[in-house]
Parts: C-alpha cells; sequence; structure tokens
C-alpha cells in the first residue's frame, strides 16, 4: 500500500480536460514539494513536474501540477492519445531521506 | 545532453546476486545523488535507496537494508546497484535515476532481473 493515494485509472477523450489527484499527509505533501512523472508503455518513466507544479523543458503547457494542503493533482488539457500512460505522484519523505511514490493511475484515451 | 545507460537483462536462480550498472554521461557525475527504483511486472515504482558518488555516502530502503549496495566507480562515471540473496518477488525492472534536487530529473532505461529456478 503507497503512501501517496491516487485513482488507479482514469480515462478521457481527445480534447478533454483531465485531473489525476495524490492525496498524502502533512508528513510528506504537506511539507515537500510533489513531482509528477509519466511512464509510456514500455519506456521508463519521465519527469513530468517538478516542485508541484514547475514543467521541465520540453513539457508541453497543456500539463499542469497544483497543490493544496496536503493534496496534489496533475491536469492535462486538451487531452491527445499520445498521454496514454501510467502517472506517478511523488515526494521527499523527510524520515526516509527518499522518495515515496504513489501506486500510479493509468490514464486511458477513449 | 544527459545520458544514464544500464545493462542488460539478467536472469538470475534464487538465493544468488545481481549487479546492475548505469554508466552516466552529460553531467558532472560527482555533482547528483543517483536513486534505483524498481517496478515489478504490472506494479508500480518502488524506491530502494540513493548514493552520493562524491563521497559515497548511502542510504537504504529498510525494505532493502542488509541485501543491497549502492556502489560508484566516478573514473568511469558509472553506478552499480547489487541486490542479494534474490527471491522471486525481486522479479522487476530495476532503473537507476539522476536526483536534480530530490527529483528524479533522468532515468535509465531499466534493466530486467528476472529470478527463477
Amino acid at each position: 500500500q503507497s503512501v501517496l493515494t491516487q485513482p488507479p485509472s482514469a480515462s478521457g477523450t481527445p480534447g478533454q480536460r483531465v485531473t489525476i489527484s495524490c492525496s498524502g499527509s502533512s508528513s510528506n505533501i504537506g511539507s515537500n514539494t510533489v513531482n509528477w512523472y509519466q511512464q509510456l508503455p514500455g519506456t521508463a518513466p519521465t519527469l513530468l513536474i517538478y516542485s508541484d507544479y514547475q514543467r521541465p523543458s520540453g513539457v508541453p503547457d497543456r500539463f499542469s501540477g497544483s497543490k493544496s494542503g496536503t493534496s496534489a493533482s496533475l491536469a492535462i488539457s486538451g487531452l491527445r492519445s499520445e498521454d496514454e500512460a501510467d502517472y506517478y505522484c511523488a515526494v521527499w519523505d523527510d524520515s526516509l531521506y527518499g522518495p515515496v511514490f504513489g501506486g500510479g493511475t493509468k490514464l486511458t484515451v477513449l | 545532453q544527459v545520458h544514464l545507460v544500464q545493462s542488460g537483462a539478467e536472469v538470475k536462480k534464487p538465493g544468488a546476486s545481481v549487479r546492475v550498472s548505469c554508466k552516466t554521461s552529460g553531467y558532472t557525475f560527482t555533482d547528483s545523488h543517483m536513486h534505483w527504483v524498481r517496478q515489478a511486472p504490472g506494479q508500480g515504482l518502488e524506491w530502494m535507496g540513493w548514493i552520493n558518488p562524491k563521497t559515497g555516502s548511502t542510504n537504504y530502503a529498510q525494505k532493502f537494508q542488509g541485501r543491497i549496495t549502492l556502489t560508484t566507480d566516478t573514473s568511469i562515471r558509472t553506478a552499480y546497484m547489487e541486490l542479494s540473496r534474490l527471491r522471486s518477488d525481486d522479479t522487476a525492472v530495476y532503473y537507476c535515476a539522476r536526483d536534480r534536487w530530490r527529483d528524479l530529473a533522468n532515468w535509465g532505461q531499466g534493466a530486467l532481473v528476472t529470478v527463477s529456478s
């Protein structure tokens, strides 16, 4: 069971906006920034969002992150077929002194 | 451009050890911690530990304490993960990932380790 809670699945049609939630606690999300990783089928994860809402260069602005209290969200607007992937939230855990991951959300583009 | 290139797939018997390598380029090797993350078939991501290549200091997830050893060879900019006393539930893809500042900015392509008798 993951420390961070994500819905196991999400879906949307092309052009729609979808959001994926990530719920934690005051000891993780409540005290550190959240990162999001995208894992396309059969490939390694890549950093999608860091420090709650920042996008690495090359990541389209269709992807956005936000955080409030002990929860974070990833929003994808203008959904495209190539967005079909697994998405993981992660946050630094001060007691582990390492990252903890959510269980992942499988996004299906209908 | 940062690249992390991992060694190939391995098949091991239960009780054996495995060592996975991660050769890096495109950044100053000693400036970034290196993490190791694994993913069992059809499962999520699981953090295993990190190493500071500059000092050699390590931090391991409690689950792997006593079985995992992370090392680096700075002369060839390569990180290594060794896992001992393998069990069938250690079958997974093992990733190295470069830490930029508590985010895993770059990942290797992964190395599949299969544990089977």
